[in-house]
């Protein structure tokens, strides 16, 4: 069955450092999106992508990057982890402007 | 500025009787609205959607209401289950854009 999958799960690290959330999809699905989740916010758009080599900004974009190589994977990239950005992370993906998002099991990311 | 809102945090309701969740829009853009459903550890999984040139969609115990003049849509859970005990969150895309805006979530508990 197609899926999508994200990894790690849960993951700790400190103030400064690099980290990368992947995020694999197997529904060959064009369109990938990276949301995060905080309480009174519900899900805010980081990054999304149309398609290979298409990249673009959300609405919460600030310290984060991403890179569409292929179809299947959007890895998010933290590029110096802010404490302010200790959060769950989704990924997303979908057909076309009137197919429903197909969401991961999320990332649980905490900045020490 | 949050485009899409849903005022109630929370809204406990008895099994077998009626929830209804309340969604508020700003952007008259938007013409496609769907409802998301989301377990505590779980992505959110689709549940129901509406176009704009509908005025309310039926799958099973959810209905979905949309009052475009006033900016609102509301989802209604008859009969309630335990089950549905859940987050739930509006969201929203305007035309020919794959990009969704969320509300913060309501978080429904059914009582037995």
């Amino acid at each position: 069955d197609a899926e999508i999958t994200q990894s790690p799960r849960h993951k700790i690290t400190e103030t400064g450092r690099q980290v990368t959330l992947a995020c694999h999809q197997t529904w060959n699905h064009n369109n990938m999106f990276w949301y995060r989740q905080d309480l009174g916010h519900g899900l805010r758009l980081i990054h999304y992508s149309y398609g290979v080599q298409d990249t673009n900004k959300g609405e919460v974009s600030d310290g984060y990057s991403v890179s569409r190589s292929n179809t299947e994977d959007l890895p998010l990239t933290l590029e110096s982890a802010a404490s302010s950005q200790t959060s769950v992370y989704f990924c997303a993906s979908s057909t076309g402007p009137k197919g429903e998002q197909y969401f991961g099991p999320g990332t649980r990311l905490t900045v020490t | 500025d949050q485009q899409v809102k849903q005022n109630s945090p929370s809204l406990s309701v008895q099994e077998g009787r009626i929830s209804i969740l309340n969604c508020d829009y700003t952007n008259s853009m938007f013409d496609y609205f769907l409802w998301y459903k989301k377990y505590p550890a779980e992505g959110p999984t689709f549940l129901i959607s509406i176009s704009s040139i509908k005025d309310k969609n039926e799958d099973g115990r959810f209905t979905v209401f949309l009052n475009k003049s006033a900016k609102h849509l509301s989802l209604h859970i008859v009969p309630s289950q335990p089950g549905d005990s859940a987050v739930y969150f509006c969201a929203a895309s305007p035309l020919n854009d794959y990009k969704l805006s969320f509300g913060a979530g309501t978080t429904v508990t059914v009582r037995a």
